[in-house]
């Protein structure tokens, strides 16, 4: 069946541009994560969805980030004002809520703002 | 400290070695564990899940040590392929922690 999917795969901007990350989960899985990766680095946790609600939103790094997830599918990551060092793969993980939570990842997609 | 810690690495293994490295954990309320493998430029797999009893899927044993906090990956018989990195990723009530990873290169 399908796997997560990202779109752009790829996104080049200039700074102070705003820029919007999609991600499509596994249908059924109603939890669903963002994590960001810089060059050589671990993933950082930014946000989780239990359905369309965002229980924990502490891990996103400023206000400049938000994301929004609607009919428990879809979910859109936004970053205002881009800065460089939001430079990095953004990736987005879907899974069931069980009790393994197995997460599946999508393909990221890499920013960067020149 | 860090919820969850691991040797970066590199571990450089020559093939058909046995390399093992562990993941230690800090919060005692932390209910599931994994491994996961991420190839360079790629999103990170699960490779295994870690139950209490300890685990194999081929040349792969995973173990989990509740009352020392941590968990170990074994891999036997090492191929060129296994070369990646290996991260640990602990799971309690609403929250998921992954560390930064382990890598791993396999010589030939």
């Amino acid at each position: 069946g399908a796997g997560v999917s990202q779109s752009p795969s790829n996104k080049v901007t200039e700074k102070g541009k705003d820029v919007e990350l999609r991600c499509d989960p596994i249908s059924g899985h109603t939890a669903l994560y963002w994590y960001r990766q810089r060059l050589g680095q671990g993933l950082e946790f930014l946000i989780y969805f239990q359905g369309n609600s965002a229980p924990d939103k502490s891990g996103l790094p400023s206000d400049r980030f938000s994301a929004e997830r609607t009919g428990e599918s879809v979910s859109t990551l936004t970053i205002q004002r881009t800065q460089q060092e939001d430079s990095a793969v953004y990736l987005c993980a879907s899974s069931l809520v069980d009790e393994k939570e197995t997460q599946y990842f999508g393909p990221g997609t890499r920013l960067l703002v020149l | 400290r860090k919820e969850v810690e691991q040797d970066p690495g590199p571990f450089n293994v020559p093939e058909g070695a046995t390399v093992a490295f562990n993941c230690t954990y800090s919060n005692s309320a932390s209910q599931s564990f994994f491994w996961y493998r991420q190839d360079c430029r790629k999103e990170p797999k699960l490779l295994m899940s870690v139950y209490s009893s300890g685990n194999e899927d081929g040349r792969f044993t995973a173990q989990l040590n509740r009352a020392s906090q941590y968990i170990s990956l074994l891999i036997r018989d090492s191929k060129l392929s296994d070369s990646a990195t290996y991260l640990c990723v602990v799971k309690r009530v609403g929250e998921i922690i992954f560390g930064k990873g382990t890598r791993l290169h396999i010589l030939p």
